[in-house]
């Protein structure tokens, strides 16, 4: 199976800053990778595919990018409806795994 | 507007069953492949199985392979998840979700599997 290794864990950030996130993966992936966002007590919500590709009604401060085993979300502009869990999943072999996720939470 | 509704969770014992249903409604059900994706209390998520819009092809994640069987009624627009031989470690929350890539998501059912 492939693993997906995200980083970091948590992190703690104010309104309006820049915020990164990494997810490397176990074995190439080429860009089969989506990213989620997930608030509590909700399911999760896609907001990238194609490691790039902003889903419908995402909003554009989402980015990301990568190909291969190594891949970034990036969050510009920090919003307070923004503070969640993010996951990434590969979309490229069967089991589809996710990531551990990343919670970024208020500084 | 696509909507996914889960039901069958509840309390089962270890060694038990249940059956997930999730109907889908507000698309052409047969023509999406499905998945279940599950989250166990305070945990990430964990990718569990996937069935093609004809029901043809099935894969599972390694630790529910011999005990689950994904199938699906496209007549009833329904999604099942036989769950057997059930462990403590497969308490979650189970979500439906439409096609391989997790566009729509249902609001999940909870599993509780007590010793």
């Amino acid at each position: 199976d492939i693993q997906l290794t995200q980083s970091p864990s948590f992190l703690s950030a104010s309104v309006g800053d820049r915020v990164t996130i990494t997810c490397r993966a176990s074995q190439g992936i080429d860009s089969y990778l989506a990213w989620y966002q997930q608030k509590p007590g909700k399911a999760p919500k896609l907001l990238i595919y194609g490691a790039s590709t902003l889903q419908n009604g995402v909003p554009s401060r989402f980015s990301g990018s990568g190909s291969g085993t190594e891949f970034t979300l990036t969050i510009n502009t920090l919003q307070p409806e923004d503070f969640a869990v993010y996951f990434c999943q590969q979309l490229n072999i069967y089991p589809r795994t996710f990531g551990q996720g990343t919670k970024v939470e208020i500084k | 507007e696509v909507q996914l509704l889960e039901s069958g969770g509840g309390l089962a014992h270890y060694g038990g069953s249940l059956r997930l249903s999730c109907v889908g409604s507000g698309f052409t059900f047969g023509n999406y492949d499905m998945t279940w994706v599950r989250q166990a209390p305070g945990k990430g998520l964990e990718w569990v199985s996937f069935i093609s819009g004809s029901g043809s092809s099935t894969y599972y994640t390694d630790s529910v392979k011999g005990r689950f069987t994904v199938s699906r009624d496209n007549s009833e627009s329904t999604l099942y998840l036989q769950m057997n031989s059930l462990r403590a470690e497969d308490t979650a929350v189970y979500y439906c979700a439409k096609d391989a890539l997790l566009v729509d998501w249902g609001q999940g059912t909870l599993v509780t599997v007590s010793s």
